[in-house]
């Protein structure tokens, strides 16, 4: 398995600024992913982080919105740029073992827009 | 995006009483993960299942992948206040896609 953790763990921002997310791993893995996830709703792909290369983003979701770095095996984050309070939602960072197909999760980041 | 079918979407149950849920598609999956889901919490993998008719335990937890491979089955038994949550499926249509689609939930709530 993975132990996945992120930081920060909530946050509440202004309009128009922008929140990053980190998120790291306790071990090498082969593919880190970063998802949406509306309370008591289901998770939404936002983009696959990729090692040393653009990320690949989903339908609806674009680079200049969420900007995306994976410097190395273990670490990656999330930048919500120019907030607004439809970026209101928990994001959730998720990992891939080397020679594993499971999929771990961290445990959130809790994001208010005011 | 494409999600899966869970159902049922929510359910309301007695502490002590065993639980059913599945998780349906119209499409062929190679690999079936399912999770548990706590409040304010991320999702925490419960089973993974690889293989079509599989049946795989943890604890009082047991998933089956469906024959078909276009479902999948989790059983609780015996269900406690603490299997409260949302359970969520995932599958993987393997063949060179390697991104999970997850299901639409479905919410736990146990009676003590």
């Amino acid at each position: 398995s993975a132990v996945i953790s992120q930081k920060p763990s909530r946050d509440i921002c202004q309009r128009g600024t922008s929140l990053t997310i980190q998120c790291q791993v306790d071990s090498q893995v082969t593919m880190m992913f970063w998802y949406r996830q509306q309370p008591g709703q289901s998770l939404t792909l936002i983009a696959t982080a990729n090692q040393g290369s653009e990320a690949t983003y989903e339908s609806g979701f674009v680079i200049d919105k969420f900007p995306i770095s994976r410097p190395n095996l273990t670490f990656s984050t999330l930048t919500v740029s120019n907030l607004s309070p439809e970026d209101s939602s928990i994001y959730l960072c998720s990992a891939r073992p080397i020679s594993y197909n499971e999929q771990f999760f961290g445990p959130g980041t809790r994001l208010t827009v005011l | 995006g494409q999600q899966l079918n869970q159902s049922p979407q929510s359910m309301f149950i007695q502490e002590g009483e065993d639980v059913s849920m599945n998780c349906t598609s119209s499409s062929i999956f190679n690999t079936w993960l399912w999770y548990k889901q706590d409040p304010g919490e991320g999702p925490v993998l419960l089973i993974a299942l690889y293989k079509a008719g599989e049946l795989t335990s943890n604890g009082r937890l047991t998933a089956q992948f469906g024959i078909t491979r276009k479902d999948s089955f989790l059983n609780i038994s015996a269900s406690i206040p603490s299997d409260v949550g949302i359970y969520f499926c995932a599958g993987q249509r393997g063949a060179g896609t390697y991104k999970y689609i997850f299901g639409t939930g479905t919410r736990l709530k146990v009676l003590a």
